[in-house]
């Protein structure tokens, strides 16, 4: 069936670098993406989304980038701290009963960095 | 600002046994989820609920039940437990009258079948 899956599994950075975090999906009337980090024993925390009318999308310290031809999205994150260590999953929201959503997950992407 | 609480956090059940997860939602929040996580998996959906309805249903087992009440909270009910049931529980609501279906997640349970 359709998935949302992420090239690596693991990145480890040096603080202050910049981090990048890949994701392709495989649904292409998939039309709102969003990005959540879950740090161990708690549950993912929300951290950026975007739709597909859009290529980019900026936060604090993070984007999200959308490039629907190849079905990929990723999110940098700058000057990347301790703090930023966790688990990252991006994930597809589908419609579903009517105008609920639920999530489609990807793999997520270990994330640490080293002071 | 009020999150999503989920009881209890730690649950440890033998085989065979019941087992009866609780969800609060973010206050006037109108929908529930339930996803289930397993050891270095991806959150699954299992069931979601919409103004005390269920709105849609995913990979739950048939041993597995829902509902959500007059107040919001919602009740996951499991029973035969099994080995495998043993995941992380979480539980995430959302508020389609804000405008931007975001799902915002409760700590989970984490439940453990001896």
């Amino acid at each position: 069936g359709e998935s949302v899956g992420l090239h690596l599994p693991t990145l480890s950075v040096q603080e202050g670098d910049n981090s990048i975090i890949n994701c392709a999906y495989s649904n292409s009337a998939s039309d709102y993406f969003i990005w959540y980090k879950q740090e161990s024993g708690k549950g993912p925390q929300f951290i950026i989304d975007i739709r597909s009318n859009m290529d980019k999308r900026q936060g604090q310290r993070v984007t999200v980038l959308l490039n629907k031809t190849v079905k990929h999205l990723s999110l940098q994150i700058a000057a990347t701290q301790p703090g930023d260590s966790a688990v990252y999953f991006c994930a597809e929201n589908m419609i579903s009963g009517g105008s609920n959503y639920k999530l489609t997950f990807g793999k997520g992407t270990l994330l640490t960095v080293n002071p | 600002a009020a999150g999503v609480i989920q009881s209890p956090r730690h649950l440890i059940k033998e085989k065979r046994e019941t087992a009866t997860l609780k969800c609060y939602p973010i206050p006037r929040h109108d929908t529930v989820y339930w996803y289930q996580q397993g050891p270095g998996q991806d959150p699954q959906f299992l069931i979601s609920f919409y103004e005390k309805m269920q709105s849609d249903k995913g990979s739950i087992p048939d041993r597995f039940s829902a509902q959500q009440f007059s107040d919001y909270h919602s009740e996951l009910n499991m029973s035969s437990l099994e080995l495998g049931d043993s995941a992380l529980y979480f539980c995430a609501s959302s508020s389609p009258g804000e405008g931007r279906d975001t799902q915002y997640f409760g700590p989970g349970t984490r439940l453990t079948v001896l």
